[in-house]
């Protein structure tokens, strides 16, 4: 299985839902990342985990919650959100946290109403 | 900020052509990796090349590095249709902490059958 799967595809909410993006791939890669894309812009990292623990956050809003609950999950929590965040959430996850090849998933494309 | 920057912005060419994309990045790397998405979808990988190379070839692609000019350049030959997609290049900056890829804008290619 060399897949990142990422789920739902599409996500509507209010800005006072609570939702979460679940991410997960069966390849035993220790690393996983969350990043953010703007319609015609590139992808910006948001956080990374590595060997399940959060190595990176990139001032991410605390709106933005992340977790990994074990080698092959992980989640964002959601809460509060504003319509600036409406974007293609996409996750991505490689062998070791070495810069080198990053597998991505199709992505959840979020709005914000 | 952007380390990459990709360039033309837009590319059109008819089935059968040559496609050169050439992006630019300001510090040193340790690697620089070439990605390519189709429309609202999740990232693949291309090909990665190494600050100690200047050429590799994958398939179709070619790749280039020029440390000196801190540059690189992805030629795609003979362009099929379903080679329309954006390609993204992503630069592992040399002295950051791991898992620190950033992407450049992109040139979003357009292969008219």
């Amino acid at each position: 299985d060399t897949e990142v799967t990422q789920t739902p595809k599409h996500l509507v909410m209010g800005m006072t839902n609570k939702k979460s993006l679940k991410c997960e791939q069966h390849m035993g890669h220790r690393a996983m990342y969350w990043y953010k894309q703007k319609a015609k812009k590139p992808p910006e990292l948001m956080f990374v985990y590595s060997y399940e623990k959060l190595s990176i956050n990139e001032s991410v809003p605390s709106r933005f919650s992340p977790e990994c609950p074990n080698s092959s999950l992980l989640n964002l929590h959601l809460h509060a959100l504003q319509p600036e965040d409406s974007a293609l959430y996409l996750c991505a996850s490689s062998p070791s946290p070495r810069n080198e090849k990053l597998f991505f998933g199709s992505g959840t494309q979020l709005s914000v109403l | 900020s952007q380390q990459g920057e990709e360039d033309p912005q837009a590319l059109s060419i008819q089935e059968g052509e040559n496609a050169t994309m050439n992006c630019s990045y300001k510090t040193s790397i340790n690697n620089l990796q070439w990605y390519r998405q189709n429309s609202g979808r999740g990232l693949v990988h291309l090909i990665l090349i190494r600050s100690n190379e200047r050429e590799k070839h994958s398939g179709r692609l070619r790749v280039t590095l020029d440390t000196s000019k801190k540059s690189s350049s992805l030629l795609i030959t003979a362009s099929r249709a379903a080679d329309t997609a954006s390609y993204f290049c992503a630069t592992d900056l040399r002295g950051a902490g791991s898992y620190q890829l950033t992407f450049g804008k992109g040139t979003k290619l357009s292969v008219i059958p």
